[in-house]
């Protein structure tokens, strides 16, 4: 069964710094890694799909790296902002699973 | 382009009422996952439906929770006799048909508080 594990459980930095977050995952048979945001009291929106044959991705401030041979990703955000607050899941799925098991996520807060 | 829709957004119900929470997936997708995330924890599966078919009801309670996709309409997850135990945020993913590998889409979620 996929276990997701993501490092730290909370970040806190000052604005315009940059971050890496981590994640891991036991079974690196997986086709994609999706990472997600979400806001308190909110749903998930969807940042960057890795699919497996890929390194990384980019959407304008993030870059995601998947590395299936040792089964981690990170998630790098740069020149942080206060509106980047909230909390950063990652998931993947399980080998021959139709569902995508998460971490229990990265609590990141952006001091102004 | 309308995302995934669920609703309603908030649903209090007393113990051992019913509990009904919808779920209409993106337009062309035909895959829906239902996800439960109790508070201070992180989201589970519950299940995976295709028009009129559960395909993987392996992380669903074995008693009081059934869902459904029918032919027309949205999908449903009912959840009988709540009790106190039910309290969280249920989340509605889909994806395009045979597509799982483009990712999922969710739902704002559905906050159902027993009291």
């Amino acid at each position: 069964k996929q276990e997701v594990t993501q490092i730290p459980a909370a970040l806190s930095v000052p604005e315009g710094e940059n971050l890496v977050l981590n994640c891991s995952f036991t079974d690196s048979a997986i086709y994609n890694l999706q990472w997600f945001r979400q806001d308190p009291g909110k749903g998930l929106t969807s940042l960057l799909l890795i699919q497996s044959s890929q390194r990384e991705q980019t959407s304008g401030r993030l870059n995601a790296s998947l590395d299936k041979s040792s089964g981690r990703s990170t998630l790098y955000i740069a020149a942080s902002q206060p509106g980047d607050s909230a909390t950063y899941l990652c998931a993947a799925p399980g080998a021959g699973a139709n569902n995508l098991f998460f971490g229990t996520g990265t609590r990141l807060t952006v001091i102004p | 382009n309308a995302g995934v829709m669920q609703n309603p957004r908030h649903l209090v119900r007393r113990r051992g009422q019913e509990a009904r929470l919808r779920c209409s997936p993106m337009k062309g997708h035909s895959h829906v996952y239902w996800y439960r995330q109790l508070p201070e924890e992180g989201l589970k599966f519950m299940v995976y439906l295709q028009k009129e078919n559960i395909i993987d009801e392996s992380g669903m309670p074995k008693e009081r929770f059934s869902a459904e996709f029918p032919k027309e309409g949205p999908s449903i997850l009912r959840i009988q006799q709540v009790v106190r135990g039910d309290s969280a945020a249920y989340f509605c993913a889909s994806s395009p048909p045979g597509r799982i590998s483009y990712g999922y889409t969710f739902g704002s979620g559905t906050r159902l508080t027993v009291v």
